[in-house]
């Protein structure tokens, strides 16, 4: 069965970068999209951008270019989503979801979600 | 970037009950790639429609979406105990992904 394992918990001071895995099995890790969404304490669902993890192309949102880099190594089906600069404003809990193909442009499968804590 | 603007922000209903929610895009969405999502407390989002109106593997029928260009509805049409939740539409354009702020159905 499908499944995306994330990494645990990580707590960060401002100014450091996080890097988040997130580990795929039961399908075939290069033929999916992968996107990385956050959120928030209590608050909605954040798009950051997604990895073909094919090619290795990627396609930030507008907010994170600059801060938010996504890797993956094809070797070991796995994901990365690295963030720098943080700040307290980019505490939440980090998803990694696949994009199947064919032009569906939807999340079928999502990570169980990994939180990053920023605080001094 | 195209905006998405959910209501009602809570809708307050009992079992048994007809839901409709509403998605209106900032300008046409291309294509309907507009999906809705489920999202329970402490779990990650559910896929539930995709491409405006086609239901996700497993989901019930009694889900349903519609809609085109900047106006789309989810409707669940008889409210199940297990349905109280917080719904998101998202959607695809220009190369960017966004989300609504979302719709919460609590039991009224």
């Amino acid at each position: 069965q499908v499944q995306l394992v994330q990494s645990g918990a990580e707590v960060k001071k401002p100014g450091a970068s996080v890097k988040v895995s997130c580990k795929s099995s039961g399908y075939t890790f290069t033929d999916y999209y992968m996107h990385w969404v956050r959120q928030a304490p209590g608050q909605g669902l954040e798009w950051m951008g997604w990895i073909n993890p094919n090619r290795g192309a990627t396609n930030y949102a507008p907010k994170f270019q600059g801060r938010v880099t996504m890797t993956r190594d094809t070797s070991i089906s796995t994901a990365y989503m690295e963030l720098s600069r943080l700040t307290s404003d980019d505490t939440a809990l980090y998803y990694c979801a696949r994009d199947p193909p064919g032009g569906i442009t939807a999340l079928d499968y999502w990570g169980q979600g990994t939180l990053v804590t920023v605080s001094s | 970037e195209i905006v998405l603007t959910q209501s009602p922000g809570t809708l307050s209903l009992s079992p048994g009950e007809r839901a409709t929610l509403s998605c209106r895009a900032s300008e046409s969405v291309s294509r309907n790639y507009l999906a809705w999502y489920q999202q329970k407390p402490g779990q990650a989002p559910r896929l539930l429609i995709y491409g405006a109106s086609s239901r996700a593997t497993g989901i019930p029928d009694r889900f349903s979406g519609s809609g085109s260009g900047t106006e789309f509805t989810l409707t669940i049409s008889k409210l199940e105990p297990e349905d109280f939740a917080v719904y998101y539409c998202q959607q695809y354009g220009s190369s960017s992904w966004t989300f609504g702020q979302g719709t919460k159905v609590e039991v009224k």
